[in-house]
């Protein structure tokens, strides 16, 4: 997988977690426009972030992006229950191609 | 509204060709960018196609995996969104997601809005 996530991670409830999303042999920079995609089991994938750091609508601040070092990093503050599912990064690799990481579970 | 609906998905042998489709609400087809997003059963998402909007709607672009027998089109009349799978595979089968996407410098390259899939079996 050309795209790196943690395959898992645990938060306690209101704890703050932070996932990466690297790439195996360079750095993930803004132009790679990373977003993030929220999924629970049987539902369609929510757009969480894009363009690095903006938010989707009626995405909660307890969400936010950024680059860490050399990966994106998706935040998140205040874990709640329902933040327990899966979270997938996807980094632009120009000439129209955008590549999703593996996923990471997240448990709460 | 502004939605998706994808339709087409079905149990299909190795070698079969198969249509999926996804139906525009609320917005036209003819000025965005659309994709094609699938997940195979109890895996992650892999995007699949690209489909240019604006000025530039005869640009498309596809995963390695996929090049060469899918064939990703639109027909703004019915204000929908195709993909054309030929030479179906068994690893083809997935949820196969239409998604309204922002292919965008300032904005970012993303997937906007998600119809809630069809579901592609190929087995024999």
């Amino acid at each position: 997988t050309v795209v790196t996530q943690e395959p898992s991670f645990s938060v306690s409830p209101g704890g703050t977690v932070t996932l990466t999303c690297g790439l195996k042999s360079d750095s993930v920079s803004n132009s790679h426009y990373a977003s993030w995609y929220q999924q629970t089991p049987g539902q369609r994938p929510r757009t969480l972030i894009y363009n690095t750091k903006s938010r989707s609508p009626g995405v909660p601040d307890r969400f936010s992006g950024f680059i860490l070092g050399n990966k994106a990093a998706l935040t998140i503050t205040g874990a709640q229950a329902d933040d327990e599912c899966d979270y997938y990064c996807a980094l632009y690799m120009g000439n129209g191609i955008v590549l999703f990481g593996g996923g990471t579970k997240l448990t709460v | 509204e502004v939605k998706l609906v994808e339709s087409g998905g079905t149990l299909m042998q190795p070698d079969e060709s198969l249509r999926l489709s996804c139906v525009a609400s609320g917005f036209d087809v003819s000025y965005d960018y659309m994709s094609w997003v699938r997940q195979a059963p109890g895996k992650g998402l892999e995007w699949v196609s690209i489909l240019y909007g604006g000025d530039k709607t005869h640009f498309a672009y596809y995963a390695d995996s996929v090049r060469g027998r899918f064939t990703i089109s639109r027909d703004n009349s019915k204000n929908s969104l195709y993909l054309q799978i030929d030479r179906l595979r068994v690893e083809d089968t997935a949820l196969y997601y239409c998604a309204r996407s922002s292919y965008d410098i300032r904005l970012g390259y993303y997937f906007a809005l998600w119809g809630q899939g069809t579901l592609v079996t190929v087995s024999s």
